[in-house]
């Protein structure tokens, strides 16, 4: 079945300072890879779509030069929270569509991001 | 935008009982998907839906999609402790000019007693 690896699994940053996270296809190669945030005991929230070779569409109040998304290649989405604020501090998750499995989406195993 | 309504919010259970959640759109989805979400990881796919009326199995899970394709349901026979988690259902956006985003539930988190 289809993979997809983020990285890492957990950081810890100080205020200010930028952060990247990798998600990857293992197996299959993702034209559009999603976005999410999950604060404790909710849902998962669309943050961004990334496209490769594109840019990323932003939901609507999810600040793009906070955020920023680089989809380089067919296996490879970066997320970089930039100037980050304990506010920041959540579970990022990506995912990435394997069109062909079934159309199906593929999770990451997430980030916990804390900022100090 | 399009909406999900789970219900649930939450079971406890005892080892050995059925369970039944599910979820209610305003909308129209051609694609309803069941996660199952453990702590501190990603979600991950149950079971998807991709007809009205479909009934899937998977294992002890069931899962319909709704004929009027705006709700779709998840049972769990003969729960084990190892069901416990928070389950999400995500209806695929489908209107043009969409990217095919899930929208996601609030979930529905299982404990069970042994």
């Amino acid at each position: 079945g289809a993979v997809v690896s983020q990285h890492p699994s957990w950081v810890i940053c100080k205020s200010g300072t930028s952060v990247k996270i990798e998600c990857r296809s293992l197996d299959f190669q993702a034209t559009t890879m999603f976005w999410y945030r999950q604060f404790p005991k909710q849902s998962l929230m669309l943050m961004a779509t990334s496209n490769e070779g594109s840019k990323a569409t932003y939901e609507q109040g999810v600040e793009k030069d906070k955020f920023l998304i680089n989809h380089a290649s067919l296996t490879l989405s970066t997320l970089t929270v930039t100037s980050a604020h304990p506010e920041d501090s959540s579970f990022y998750i990506c995912s990435a569509r394997d069109l062909g499995w079934g159309d199906g989406y593929t999770f990451g195993s997430g980030t916990r991001l804390t900022v100090v | 935008g399009q909406q999900l309504n789970q219900s649930p919010q939450s079971m406890f259970i005892q080892e050995g009982e059925d369970v039944s959640m599910n979820c209610t759109s305003s909308s129209i989805f051609n694609t309803w998907l069941w996660y199952k979400q453990e702590p501190g990881e990603g979600p991950v796919l149950l079971i998807a839906l991709y007809k009205a009326g479909e009934l899937t199995s998977n294992g002890r899970l069931t899962a319909q999609f709704g004929i009027t394709r705006k709700d779709s349901f998840l049972n769990i026979s003969a729960s084990i402790p190892s069901d416990v988690g928070i389950y999400f259902c995500a209806g695929q956006e489908s209107y043009v000019g969409s990217q095919g985003n899930l929208i996601f539930g609030k979930g529905t988190k299982l404990s069970v007693k042994p």
